[in-house]
């Protein structure tokens, strides 16, 4: 089963910021929290990851809580484009393998 | 740089017969290859784990013997899905990581429809 737990759905208005969360209340110390997007018929898309520090690159930030029991990626100005559905994972690293939960489908809105 | 391809992109076959797709590494060489499958509206599921030069690790569930994987270099891995059925069909998706660094990449993924 999936360690993570997210909204199935979300709307956000182009522009906007999009503030999508995740629930991973039973991560242990050294697994890091991983965001993939996945764009209709395409493979997943690697967004952003972080372990306890929150994180920034071109693409989006990651806000981990103190706990490390939730986090949230953020899109700063969503675009149409922005359209997918979104996964959280957590994980040792990249050699271990992903359990995909069921994510969060945004729909960026004109 | 870390991108991932996969050959065929889609593939139409016929019940009974076997159908092979590779997962290449283009920019990195990957010590570890992943493959998913992916019904229609579903998450992706897990199927393999596999090392190079060693046998794959198959998830509970999957049956090694019909979904056959090689990974013989650190570029190419492929999964071959033997006596293929309808109930094949689906979107196979593989990954791959290098040693030492903390992220999958994924390939565009294979859809494949059985008649």
């Amino acid at each position: 089963d999936a360690k993570t737990t997210q909204p199935p759905s979300m709307d956000c208005a182009e522009g906007r910021a999009a503030n999508l969360p995740c629930n991973h209340s039973t991560i242990s110390g050294n697994e890091y929290v991983y965001w993939y997007r996945q764009i209709h018929s395409q493979g997943p898309q690697y967004i952003i990851h972080g372990l306890k520090n929150n994180e920034t690159n071109e693409m989006a930030s990651l806000i981990i809580t103190e706990d490390r029991k939730s986090s949230t990626l953020i899109l700063p100005h969503a675009t149409l484009r922005d359209t997918a559905v979104y996964y959280c994972i957590v994980a040792l690293s990249g050699t271990y393998k992903y359990i995909f939960g069921t994510g969060t489908r945004l729909k960026v809105l004109a | 740089g870390a991108v991932v391809s996969q050959h065929p992109s889609w593939v139409i076959c016929k019940s009974g017969t076997s159908v092979k797709i590779e997962c290449r590494s283009l920019d990195f060489q990957a010590t570890t290859m992943f493959w998913y499958r992916q019904f229609p509206k579903q998450s992706l599921m897990l199927m393999a784990t596999s090392n190079e030069g060693s046998k794959a690790t198959y998830e509970q569930g999957v049956e090694k013997d019909k979904f056959l994987i090689n990974h013989a270099s650190l570029t190419l891995s492929t999964l071959t899905v033997t006596s293929a059925h309808p109930e094949d069909s689906s979107f196979y998706i593989c990954s791959a990581s290098l040693a030492r660094t903390d992220t999958q990449y994924f390939g565009p993924g294979t859809r494949l429809t059985v008649l």
